[in-house]
């Protein structure tokens, strides 16, 4: 009964190359949720997704930033153009369903580093 | 605009005695109260929620205390252990249910030593 997995642990990417981050979920959950931790400080939500549907975006920056979750396979997070602002730790949530906090697993995050 | 404020960026503690971490928070919508741990390389935790409906939730060693009035909240861990040493992060919602998103405090690195 894996967790929620994301890939790869660790990106690293010149400035203006793309970057893709992947997260499954855990099996059985449908909601995908993305946060984004800065250096020191807290982690800053971006995202919301059921499978094939964006329901929140508000915290995801208007340009250079996408994200889906197809009927099949993982959820991606796309960053175009990447600049070293966007370098940060990148975390996947998944639930089984809405506002469901205490069922929220967090996964073990892909560290994005912009050089 | 910090709506989730932990003002304690540290906090070290001998083991077995009392931990005691501190949130505060600004957005009186919020009603829905979590504590998360965080070891490095890792992603969150959850640990114990608290429901604004509540002063008080425990589970184990863990106890969150919430004081509406003050919009703070605490997380008492008692006995303190040394596998407790962690990033310590406060998070809120609007409702457990209708919510999707946290929002998170900046985190209390607790350290406890042996």
């Amino acid at each position: 009964n894996a967790g929620v997995m994301q890939n790869p642990r660790h990106l690293v990417r010149r400035r203006g190359q793309e970057a893709r981050l992947r997260c499954s979920p855990m099996k059985g959950h449908s909601h995908v949720y993305w946060y984004r931790q800065l250096p020191e400080e807290g982690l800053k939500f971006m995202v919301y997704l059921q499978k094939e549907n964006i329901i929140d975006e508000s915290g995801m920056p208007k340009e250079r930033f996408s994200a889906e979750f197809p009927k099949e396979g993982p959820s991606i997070l796309r960053i175009q153009q990447v600049v070293r602002g966007d370098s940060a730790a990148y975390f996947c949530a998944s639930s089984p369903r809405l506002g469901a906090m205490n069922g929220y697993t967090f996964g073990s995050g892909t560290r994005l580093t912009v050089v | 605009d910090q709506q989730v404020k932990q003002n304690s960026p540290s906090l070290s503690v001998q083991e077995g005695r009392i931990s005691i971490l501190n949130c505060d928070y600004t957005n009186s919508m919020f009603d829905y109260f979590l504590w998360y741990k965080k070891y490095p390389a890792e992603g969150p935790t959850f640990l114990i929620s608290i429901s604004s409906i509540k002063d008080k939730n425990e589970d184990g060693r863990f106890t969150v205390f919430l004081n509406k009035s003050a919009k703070h909240l605490s997380l008492h861990i008692v006995p303190s252990q040394p596998g407790d040493s962690a990033v310590y992060f406060c998070a809120a919602s609007e409702g457990e249910t209708s919510g999707s998103r946290l929002t998170f405090g900046e985190g209390t690195q607790l350290t406890v030593n042996p």
